[in-house]
């Protein structure tokens, strides 16, 4: 089974701050990992995701993450956040070799002016 | 534009009465799947197609049934709804299996 953790499910930030998102994710067998973002009374998009290859990953809109296996992290960062960054983040994990996508309970950016 | 259209957007009915959300997508992909979004609990995986006439269960199937009879259409069917069923629901697409990266912009249900 394969499961996914966000621990934060609020983050407030200043404007222009740095930024990291933390998911942590659980399987037995190899992943591939997703984030999506989710602007107020929309859809989800999809900012970044790992598949195989290179374990720093570089999204839209600025943001990258960094698979890194032997800590099972793949945590969302920007280097200087925008007000428009304002929005929750969905971390997401599906296990190879199966379909099933399976989201992280979200955390919300709050980015203060 | 590629899209990923759902109706209704909003929907307030009652406990019993059968209802179907529609889903369809302009970008010939092959996967498709549903998801219901509560608070605290992110999104849940009802149902998901990777082709045409294959569906199959994801985390939450009870009480919804689905079917792909087209690849463009996938709707979600509640045959009985009752109000464990009131929420945010998503269609999504992608030509990737397993990897959802289109999708609608959602249906609000409330069952009464």
């Amino acid at each position: 089974a394969q499961s996914v953790t966000q621990l934060d499910s609020q983050v407030p930030v200043f404007e222009e701050a740095p930024v990291e998102l933390r998911c942590n994710y659980s399987s037995s067998v190899s992943v591939y990992l997703f984030w999506y973002v989710q602007y107020p009374n929309q859809g989800l998009q999809l900012l970044l995701k790992y598949l195989s290859g290179s374990t720093l990953v570089k999204g839209i809109n600025g943001f990258e993450a960094e698979f890194n296996k032997s800590q099972t992290s793949f945590h969302l960062r920007k280097p200087s956040v925008h007000i428009s960054d304002t929005a929750e983040y969905f971390c997401a994990v599906r296990a190879g070799g199966y379909q099933k996508v399976t989201f992280g309970t979200g955390t919300k950016l709050q980015v203060i002016p | 534009e590629a899209q990923v259209t759902q109706n209704p957007r909003y929907l307030i009915t009652v406990t019993g009465k059968k209802l179907t959300v529609t889903c369809s997508q302009n970008m010939n992909h092959e996967y498709m799947s549903w998801y219901r979004q509560d608070p605290g609990l992110g999104l849940r995986q009802i149902y998901y197609s990777m082709n045409v006439e294959v569906t199959d269960k994801g985390d939450v199937p009870e009480g919804y049934k689905v079917s792909r009879k087209e690849k463009r259409n996938f709707p979600l069917i509640l045959e009985s709804p009752s109000p464990n069923q009131t929420s945010l629901y998503f269609c999504a697409s992608s030509i990737d299996r397993g990897q959802p990266q289109h999708f609608g912009d959602g249906t609000r249900l409330s069952i009464l």
